[in-house]
């Protein structure tokens, strides 16, 4: 199995509040991304980064914010937590965003805004 | 941006019948990966199939990167297939997902 842990892996925040969730991987891929995943959506990402400090936007980065400071860590934050952000964010890496790369999921993080 | 589209949305089987899924994409894409999401909602890799055939077990993918099209066959079905099954493309840096197909397998 891939090397990737989601912390905290459920979390229940009030509204307004911040929340940062991490994911940590060993494989040393340069490519990490952030999901959620909503009943009826699939999963759709958020963030991702190709590199230490790159980051770019993907179709639902409103109201999160990401960074990167070491190849292993991958940060999600939610500098205001709303109700419409509750949902499960899973983490994934791939070794590079190019062909014959394969993406591989951490365990997902339950959040609930209330 | 490209569009995934699956199909079809929910199946129920009866333990031991056969089933192909469908997973549609709307542009040339770099590649295609096939996840079963289990009932605790972790997402296991299927196959990665950017074209042609590969086998695994009871199941199969097909991928006709041409067409825009791949398939996922799943044979003498049994309770633990059940979950939702995704197919996600490489568009860009960026893997961009169906909104999947739910399995239900009973016994």
């Amino acid at each position: 199995d891939a090397g990737i842990t989601q912390s905290p892996r459920h979390k229940v925040t009030e509204t307004g509040t911040p929340v940062t969730l991490r994911c940590h991987q060993t494989e040393n891929h340069r490519y990490m991304y952030w999901y959620r995943q909503d009943p009826g959506h699939g999963l759709r990402l958020i963030h991702y980064s190709y590199g230490v400090k790159d980051t770019d936007k993907g179709e639902v980065s409103d109201g999160y914010s990401v960074s990167r400071s070491k190849t292993e860590d991958f940060l999600l934050t939610l500098e205001s937590a709303t109700s419409s952000q509750t949902s499960v964010y899973f983490c994934a890496i791939s070794e590079s965003g190019t062909t014959n790369t394969e993406a591989f999921f951490g365990q997902g993080t339950r959040l609930t805004v209330v | 941006g490209i569009q995934v589209e699956q199909s079809p949305p929910d199946l129920i089987l009866q333990e031991g019948a056969n089933s192909t899924l469908r997973c549609n994409f709307s542009d040339s894409v770099n590649n295609l990966q096939w996840f079963h999401q289990n009932p605790w909602g972790q997402l296991i890799n299927l196959f990665y199939i950017p074209s042609g055939t590969k086998q695994n077990g009871r199941l199969s993918a097909t991928t006709v990167a041409t067409e825009r099209y791949s398939l996922l066959y799943i044979s003498s079905s049994q309770t633990t297939d059940s979950g939702v099954y995704f197919c996600a493309v490489e568009y860009g840096n960026k893997l961009v997902f169906g909104a999947g197909t739910i399995l239900r397998v009973k016994s």
